[in-house]
């Protein structure tokens, strides 16, 4: 069954610091890959997508991410934290694309001033 | 354009008793999706919809859980009788087409004591 990990439940960055959250899937096929973020109190919102062509992929509120096959990861980059960036964030990966999701456990996103 | 609608946002109900969540999805689209997210996890697809027909609802707890989406617009989730583990976010969806992004509604926070 395919599977989602998230490295540590819980990071803290400072603002204006480099934001790195960790994404590994389980398959030797190649899936599609979606980064969500969550705040407080609101549903799911999503901050970008692979599915296919360029392995970097540029998302909303100066988010990327990366797809590395060989790695099996997709980790969620931003160059400089910015206070509103604190949330929980979920990968979330899917083996044909719109096939149900399954989620990672999130990882709560906390930046200090 | 507004969004996925969800309500009520909070219910408190003693176990054994009945409750049901409404979703409102964005209007035009015709797949809707039912999460339940528990805490510090990520979501879980309990039913999907594709107009008016329950298309996966694999996991779903069917002897308690029961869902409708009746002119293949709005949809209800129902648990009847309610059991402690079921407290949890109950997130609604909706995606243009299967396949499309979703796009999440801010979830029904139940607590059942």
């Amino acid at each position: 069954a395919q599977s989602v990990t998230q490295l540590g439940s819980h990071v803290s960055v400072s603002e204006g610091a480099l934001v790195l959250l960790r994404c590994n899937y389980s398959s030797s096929v190649p899936p599609y890959l979606f980064w969500y973020v969550q705040y407080p109190n609101q549903g799911l919102q999503l901050l970008l997508k692979y599915t296919t062509g360029a392995t970097l992929v540029k998302g909303i509120n100066g988010f990327e991410a990366e797809f590395k096959k060989s790695e099996t990861s997709f980790h969620l980059t931003k160059p400089s934290a910015h206070m509103s960036d604190a949330a929980e964030y979920f990968c979330a990966v899917s083996y044909n694309y719109g096939q149900n999701f399954v989620f990672g456990p999130g990882t709560r996103l906390s930046v200090l001033p | 354009e507004a969004g996925v609608v969800q309500s009520p946002r909070y219910k408190i109900i003693e176990k054994k008793q009945p409750v049901a969540f409404w979703c409102n999805p964005i209007s035009g689209h015709n797949t809707l999706y039912w999460y339940r997210q528990n805490l510090g996890q990520g979501p879980e697809l309990l039913i999907r919809y594709e107009n008016e027909e329950a298309v996966d609802d694999s996991q779903l707890p069917k002897d308690r859980f029961s869902a409708e989406r009746l002119k293949g617009v709005d949809s209800t989730l129902k648990i009847q009788p309610a059991e402690l583990g079921d407290s949890a976010v109950y997130l609604c969806a909706s995606s243009a087409s299967f396949g499309e992004t979703q796009y999440f509604g801010p979830g029904t926070r139940l607590l059942v004591l």
